[in-house]
C-alpha cells in the first residue's frame, strides 16, 4: 500500500482484557513510531523502532504496554490488563532513511481507536 | 526537555479571512519544526516543516510558517481560509537522535461562513 495502515480501526474491549494493535509501515521505512492521542494528554510518544530494535521506549506508560517489530516491517503494540485510562487513539508512524537535512519525515497512519469499558 | 506550546485551544475565523496559529517551542539545539493537520477521524498530515535555511517555509494547501529563533516561535499562517481548512492543527518539534516528535496540545480551527 501507499501509506501506513493500522488495524483494527476501532477496538472495544472490557477492562482487564489484553489487546493487540497492528501497524503496517510504508514499505522500506526503517523507523517506526507509536504515539497515543487522548483527551487529557494530547499526543504522546510511546516507542520508537529502528529496524527490529527499540532504542527508545521511554514513552510507554507502564509495564502493561509492550511492542515488537518483526522483519523490520509490521509492528504490534500490546496492552495487557487494559484499564479505562488506556482509552485513546493509538497512532503509528514510519519514516525512511535520512534525507539531506538529516531528519526524516514521519508519515502517520489513521490510528486505532481503543475504548475500554 | 523539549516542549511545544500552542496557546490557543480554539480559533474561529471567517471564511476568506487570514489565519495565524501560534506555536512556541523549547529546545536546546537547533529545532526541527513541523505543523500537522488532523481532520475529524483522520490521521495526521504534514503541512510543512523547517529544518534549516530560509526561515519562511511554504507548505501544502497554501499554508506557510515562519521560524523566529529570537522568539522561539513557529507560527502558521494562511492568507485566506477556506471552509475545508476546519480541522485540528498540531505544532511539533523533532528531537535529534531518535527523532521522536513532541507535540503541542493542538489548536482547533473553526471556519464560519
Amino acid at each position: 500500500g501507499a501509506g501506513v495502515s493500522q488495524s483494527p480501526s476501532n477496538k472495544v474491549t472490557e477492562k482487564g482484557k489484553d489487546v493487540e494493535l497492528r501497524c503496517d509501515p510504508i514499505s522500506g521505512h526503517t523507523a517506526l513510531y507509536w504515539y497515543r492521542q487522548s483527551l487529557g494528554q494530547g499526543l504522546e510518544f510511546l516507542i520508537y523502532f529502528q529496524g527490529n530494535s527499540a532504542p527508545d521506549k521511554s514513552g510507554l506508560p507502564s509495564d502493561r504496554f509492550s511492542a515488537e517489530r518483526t522483519g523490520g516491517s509490521v509492528s504490534t503494540l500490546t496492552i495487557q490488563r487494559t484499564q479505562q485510562e488506556d482509552s485513546a487513539v493509538y497512532l503509528c508512524a514510519s519514516s525512511g532513511t535520512s534525507g539531506r537535512a538529516g531528519y526524516n519525515e514521519q508519515f502517520f497512519g489513521p490510528g486505532t481507536r481503543l475504548t475500554v469499558l | 526537555a523539549q516542549s511545544v506550546t500552542q496557546p490557543d485551544i480554539h480559533i474561529t475565523v471567517s471564511e476568506g479571512a487570514s489565519l495565524e496559529l501560534r506555536c512556541n517551542y523549547s529546545y536546546g539545539a537547533t529545532p526541527y519544526l513541523f505543523w500537522y493537520v488532523q481532520s475529524p477521524g483522520q490521521g495526521l498530515q504534514l503541512l510543512l516543516k523547517y529544518f534549516s535555511g530560509d526561515t519562511l517555509v511554504q507548505g501544502i494547501k497554501g499554508f506557510e510558517a515562519e521560524f523566529k529563533r529570537s522568539q522561539s516561535s513557529f507560527n502558521l499562517r494562511k492568507p485566506s481560509v477556506h471552509w475545508s481548512d476546519a480541522a485540528e492543527y498540531f505544532c511539533a518539534v523533532g528531537t535529534t537522535g531518535f527523532q521522536k516528535l513532541v507535540f503541542g496540545t493542538g489548536t482547533r480551527l473553526l471556519v464560519s461562513p
